[in-house]
C-alpha cells in the first residue's frame, strides 16, 4: 500500500463545475503540499498545510490530521485548470513523499 | 528574485555517456532536493543536500548517480554511464529552512533527460 493515495486518478469536468480531489496518507506528517504540474512543465506548489484550511482564489485546501486526509477543491473550474494535481507529504525526514497524481481535464 | 533555476531543460545522451544536471536554488535557500519522475510514474525523492553536505541520499540509486552542492555554485546531479532507464524528468526544489512550518518548497522547471 502506498503511503500517499490520491483519488480519483483521472477526472473530467465541464467548465464551471466544482471539483474535489482527495488525498489520504498513512504516516505521521509535519506538512502536506498540494502541487500542480502542467504537461511538459514544471511543478508549482499551490498550498502547504499542517492543519485546517487554506484558500487562494478559486482553490481551497483542507486537511484533517486525525483522519489523515486532505482535499483540494476547485470552484468554478476553467479549462486552464487542466493539469495534474499532486499531493505530497513531509514526515520526520525532510523529503516529500508523493501521491501518483490526479489528471484533471476541464472541458469548455 | 529568480526562482529555482535548472539547466539544461532538455538533454539527450547516448547510452554510456554522462549527464550533468544543474540546479541553482532560490536566493537565500540553503536546502536542495532532487526528485525524479519516470515516464508514467509519480515523483520520487532522490537526495537532500545542504551546502557541502549530503543530508539524505536514501533515494539515490547505489551506482552511477551522485550529487553535490558545493559552497559556491549550483547543485549538480551527475549520472554516469547513462542507460535508457535513466530517461526521466529530474526536478530540483529548494527551501530556506530544513522545514519549519510556514516555509514552503519551490520547484524548478525540471530537466528532461532522454537516453538514446
Amino acid at each position: 500500500k502506498n503511503e500517499v493515495e490520491q483519488s480519483p486518478q483521472n477526472l473530467t469536468a465541464q467548465e464551471g463545475e466544482f471539483i474535489t480531489i482527495n488525498c489520504s496518507y498513512s504516516v505521521g506528517i509535519s506538512a502536506l503540499h498540494w502541487l500542480q504540474q502542467h504537461p511538459g512543465g514544471g511543478i508549482v506548489s499551490l498550498f502547504m498545510l499542517s492543519s485546517g484550511k487554506k484558500k487562494h482564489g478559486r482553490l481551497i485546501a483542507t486537511i484533517n490530521i486525525q483522519e489523515k486526509h486532505s482535499s483540494l477543491h476547485i470552484t468554478a473550474s476553467h479549462p486552464r485548470d487542466s493539469a495534474v494535481y499532486i499531493c505530497a507529504v513531509r514526515g520526520s525526514a525532510r523529503q516529500l513523499t508523493f501521491g501518483s497524481g490526479t489528471q484533471l481535464t476541464v472541458l469548455p | 528574485n529568480a526562482g529555482v533555476m535548472q539547466n539544461p531543460r532538455h538533454l539527450v545522451r547516448r547510452r554510456g555517456q554522462e549527464a550533468r544536471l544543474r540546479c541553482s536554488p532560490m536566493k537565500g535557500h540553503s536546502h536542495v532536493y532532487w526528485y525524479r519522475q519516470l515516464p508514467e510514474e509519480g515523483l520520487k525523492f532522490m537526495v537532500y543536500l545542504q551546502k557541502e553536505n549530503i543530508i539524505d541520499e536514501s533515494g539515490m540509486p547505489k551506482e552511477r548517480f551522485s550529487a553535490e552542492f558545493p559552497k559556491e555554485g549550483p547543485s549538480i546531479l551527475r549520472i554516469q554511464q547513462v542507460v535508457r532507464g535513466d530517461s526521466a524528468a529530474y526536478f530540483c526544489a529548494s527551501s530556506p529552512d530544513q522545514g519549519a512550518l510556514g516555509n514552503t518548497i519551490y520547484f524548478g522547471e525540471g530537466s528532461w533527460l532522454t537516453v538514446v
